[in-house]
């Protein structure tokens, strides 16, 4: 079936980096994505990775795609505490949908 | 842009009540989805509507209906709320089969009491 795993706490200090790591099932997702969720928001999608890339860097952001071991993560680097949000892995499903993880809460201590 | 609207952004029930939570995109998309976000399960699907006219149940179904009322509109009911009904429910919308550029609305906080 169709599952995405994740940690669900991480706390860094400020200025550190933070990793975020997810593993998911099906290997016919086209996309991989990232989201994150401020409190008491919506979902913002912070980031995405196609399945024939390993990696994908955007500004503080690193996406790593190992899709042998079907593992996806995501660093953060310089974390600020404005960074402190719940983040969700996020594969494609059968019916069109994303199937997300349970959220990783991200605190951020200065 | 408005994106993905929905309304109310928050409401609270009596158990037995029933309600319609709407959403309506105005990016032309095809498919439009409901889930439901509780604390440490993430997002779950309630129910899917691929395209206009059609719509099919997702992971969690029980105890809800919707109803595809044209391209924009995608509306979630609740016949007779239950406390485990209470959550934050998401909107979204997307190409048809495609899930680059899902867009999310801002949701809706329901308790039922």
């Amino acid at each position: 079936g169709e599952d995405v795993e994740q940690s669900l706490f991480l706390s860094v200090r400020e200025g550190d980096s933070s990793v975020i790591n997810c593993t998911y099932t099906d290997s016919s997702s086209t996309y991989l994505y990232w989201y994150k969720q401020e409190p008491g928001a919506g979902l913002q999608l912070l980031t995405y990775i196609f399945s024939n890339m390993d990696m994908k860097q955007d500004q503080r952001l690193t996406v790593l795609l190992n899709k042998k071991d079907k593992h996806l993560s995501l660093r953060i680097a310089d974390t600020q505490t404005g960074d402190s949000a719940i983040y969700f892995c996020a594969e494609e499903g059968s019916q069109g949908n994303l199937i997300f993880g349970k959220g990783t809460k991200l605190s951020v201590k200065p | 842009n408005a994106g993905v609207t929905q309304t109310p952004k928050f409401q609270v029930l009596k158990t037995g009540q029933s309600m319609t939570l709407q959403c309506a995109q105005d990016m032309n998309h095809n498919s439009m989805y409901w889930y439901r976000q509780d604390p440490g399960m993430g997002l779950r699907l309630i129910y899917y509507s691929a395209s206009e006219g059609t719509t099919d149940k997702g992971e969690v179904p029980n105890g809800y209906n919707v109803s595809r009322l044209n391209k924009r509109e995608f509306s979630l009911r609740l016949e007779s709320a239950a406390p485990s009904q209470t959550s934050v429910y998401f909107c979204a919308s997307s190409v048809e089969g495609r899930t680059y550029g899902y867009t999310f609305g801002s949701g809706t906080r329901l308790t039922v009491v």
